[in-house]
């Protein structure tokens, strides 16, 4: 079944504003991981929140996590054209010592200059 | 650069051809992992492995045939694929305790007529 699911579908703002994208989830979860792609590429990950912790910093990534609401939200914080992409969250659970993740829709983000 | 490359970058085959994808990463992580990812869904989980052995199998079909050497290399035979297989298919490979972030290839964009 579906876990992680972005909010909102897509988002365009002008540089220099902050984008704001949301994740819920439906069922326990180890860890919670936002992930960016560029067109037609590959993910690259931006920043992994464990579930015991409730918010993270990366540059100008913010990300927060509310287990009891089963919701994560990630921040950019002063946007710039080079950030428009596509944003995912990725929840996990560990399966037979494996790391089983489930990716959500994405968020697409488009910056203007 | 993530350091897991796949070949080829771009396929174009017909439904009665037999091509293989090949995937290689050079982190020394020991699972790996394909993805499909068709246009407006959700980034689908096909295969896992784990220490080269298969550990999830997503209700795949048989025309998908994975292979995992060893850690460093991961296969996805493919023949006589459907036009709804043409997507982006692509590599990811962890450290397999559980909790870890992916790192993924630059996906093989695959066409199928």
């Amino acid at each position: 079944s579906q876990q992680g699911e972005e909010d909102p579908q897509a988002l365009s703002i002008q540089e220099g504003e902050n984008a704001t994208m949301n994740c819920s989830y439906k069922t326990s979860i180890n860890n919670l991981q936002w992930y960016r792609q560029n067109s037609g590429r590959g993910l690259v990950h931006l920043i992994l929140i464990r579930s015991n912790e409730r918010e993270k910093h990366s540059g100008r990534l913010r990300v927060t996590l509310d287990t009891s609401k089963k919701s994560s939200s990630l921040l950019i914080t002063a946007s710039r054209a080079a950030d428009t992409a596509s944003y995912f969250c990725a929840t996990g659970a560990t399966r037979g010592g494996s790391y089983i993740p489930t990716f959500g829709r994405g968020t697409s983000l488009i910056v203007h200059p | 650069e993530t350091g897991v490359t796949q070949t080829p970058r771009h396929l174009v085959m017909g439904m009665t051809n037999k091509k293989s994808l090949k995937c290689e990463q050079h982190l020394g992580h020991n699972a790996m992992y394909w993805y499909k990812q068709s246009a407006k869904k959700p980034l689908e989980l096909m295969f896992v492995y784990s220490l080269e052995e298969r550990v999830e199998n997503n209700s795949v079909p048989s025309r998908f045939s994975p292979e995992c050497p060893n850690s460093s290399h991961l296969f996805l035979h493919l023949h006589t694929l459907q036009p709804e297989d043409s997507a982006l298919y692509l590599c990811a490979s962890s450290q397999d305790r559980g909790l870890s972030e992916q790192f993924f290839g630059p996906g093989t964009r695959l066409t199928v007529l």
